[in-house]
């Protein structure tokens, strides 16, 4: 199975930080990589597909980048609706695997 | 437009098995493999395999694998998923998701189904 390590599990940040949130797979699964954004209750929403395709309607405050088995999310200018926890997910492979998340919380 | 609707909340005793369904409508049905997904309280989302409506086979997470078994209809344009000797480690939102392959990979899970509850309790 592929393991996807994600950092940092939590943070904490204040609007108009700028975030930035990594996924490391034990192996190259480009460009098969996608992120998304859960809230409690809500249905997850894809934020980024093939590493760096952005989602139709998803502001471009979020980006995707990175190859072969490094990877990065990044929020140039936290909003309020922005926090969430982050999940990359993998899908090169069967089983497709989650990172563990990351909550991003208001400071 | 593009839609999954799933089937509605469940509430089952240990032991017992869930079946839940998840209609497609606004898309040609036999494009798109259907992954089934859950979020369990507390937990990241886990996979959990994926079938092929056109032929109805199917891949499952080896954790899943033996206890579930997922299925497709294409007269209906539905598949189902079910999931037996249910334990309280099973109440979870599970979900369904489109994705028409690796060709198409900036496609992937580009469409989801609302979510099924189900609640696992003696």
């Amino acid at each position: 199975d592929i393991q996807m390590t994600q950092s940092p599990s939590a943070m904490s940040a204040s609007i108009g930080d700028r975030v930035t949130i990594t996924c490391r797979a034990s192996q190259g699964v480009s460009p098969f990589l996608v992120w998304f954004q859960q809230k409690p209750g809500k249905v997850p929403k894809r934020l980024i597909s093939g590493v760096s395709r952005l989602e139709g309607g998803v502001p471009p405050r979020f980006s995707g980048s990175g190859s072969g088995t490094e990877f990065t999310l990044t929020i140039t200018s936290l909003q309020p609706e922005d926090f969430a926890t982050y999940y990359c997910l993998q899908h090169s492979s069967f089983p497709l695997t989650f990172g563990g998340g990351t909550k991003v919380e208001m400071k | 437009q593009d839609q999954l609707v799933q089937s509605g909340a469940e509430v089952k005793k240990p032991g017992a098995s869930v079946t839940i369904s998840c209609r497609a409508s606004g898309f040609t049905f036999s494009r798109y493999y259907i992954h089934w997904f859950r979020l369990a309280p507390k937990e990241g989302p886990e996979w959990m395999g994926r079938v092929n409506p056109n032929d109805g086979s199917a891949s499952y997470a080896q954790k899943f694998q033996g206890r579930v078994l997922m299925t497709s209809d294409a007269s209906t344009t539905t598949v189902y998923m079910e999931v037996n000797s249910l334990r309280s480690e099973d109440t979870a939102i599970y979900y369904c998701s489109r994705d028409r392959g690796q060709t198409w990979y900036y496609d992937a899970l580009d469409l989801w189904g609302q979510g099924t509850v189900v609640i696992v309790s003696s």
